[in-house]
């Protein structure tokens, strides 16, 4: 567990406001994830990165931004916040060729 | 794209007994079919996961079987105990590359005593 990391873990704000999560993982993993977890939902994919630099989008990915400026760090920014972004944001990572490792969550409650 | 759906949404079950979770998936291309098990406020956290190339994978209480023509594969617990109440999830993909999965929308599994 103490290979992927995510900040903050709580964190509530107002609609408009700008928010970046981050997720650090110290595993040399070339692959990193976004999900959000809602309830009904299961966890839906938000944006991933294949390498420094690359990125893609997901099934939800309206609203976000990503970035990944080294293999370690993949930042996921709210450009301007909304309620319907409520959730819990869960950050992962990868190989490519085995299972993707899950961060402890980060809770974002949009007032 | 893919479409996973997930039944039953919430399974009780009395301790000692089996419990069984389904899953089907809509791209016949998905090859790689992991289940996660996700306790209350924690991360989701691999228990199996099985590839398109074998039918059936089984690892001490956990099995989980697939079904390629019929686009379906399913979790087997056997000799449920309490710490397996929790929420289960599946997800399909390719395995190679980014993974790009595709979760059900889980089942709550509670094991009463």
């Amino acid at each position: 567990d103490a290979g992927i990391t995510q900040s903050p873990r709580h964190k509530v704000t107002e609609t408009g406001t700008p928010v970046t999560l981050r997720c650090h993982q110290t595993e040399n993993h070339r692959y990193m994830y976004w999900y959000r977890q809602d309830p009904g939902h299961g966890l839906r994919l938000i944006h991933y990165s294949y390498g420094v630099k690359d990125t893609d989008k997901g099934e939800v990915s309206d609203g976000y931004s990503v970035s990944r400026s080294k293999t370690e760090d993949f930042l996921l920014t709210l450009e301007s916040a909304t309620s319907s972004q409520t959730s819990v944001y869960f950050c992962a990572s990868a190989t490519g060729l085995h299972e993707q490792f899950f961060g402890p969550g980060t809770r974002l409650t949009v007032l | 794209g893919e479409n996973v759906e997930q039944h039953p949404s919430t399974l009780s079950v009395q301790e000692g007994d089996s419990a069984v979770i389904k899953c089907t998936y809509s791209d016949s291309a998905s090859n790689y079919f992991p289940w996660y098990k996700q306790e209350l406020g924690k991360r989701p956290q691999l228990i199996i996961d099985i590839r398109s190339n074998v039918g059936e994978k089984k690892d001490q209480r956990i099995a989980v079987t697939l079904n390629k023509t019929a686009k379906h594969f399913s979790l087997h617990i056997t000799e449920t105990q309490p710490e397996d109440s929790a929420v289960y999830f599946c997800a399909a993909s390719i395995i190679q590359g980014a993974q790009k999965l595709v979760f059900g929308q889980g089942t709550r599994l509670t094991i009463n005593p």
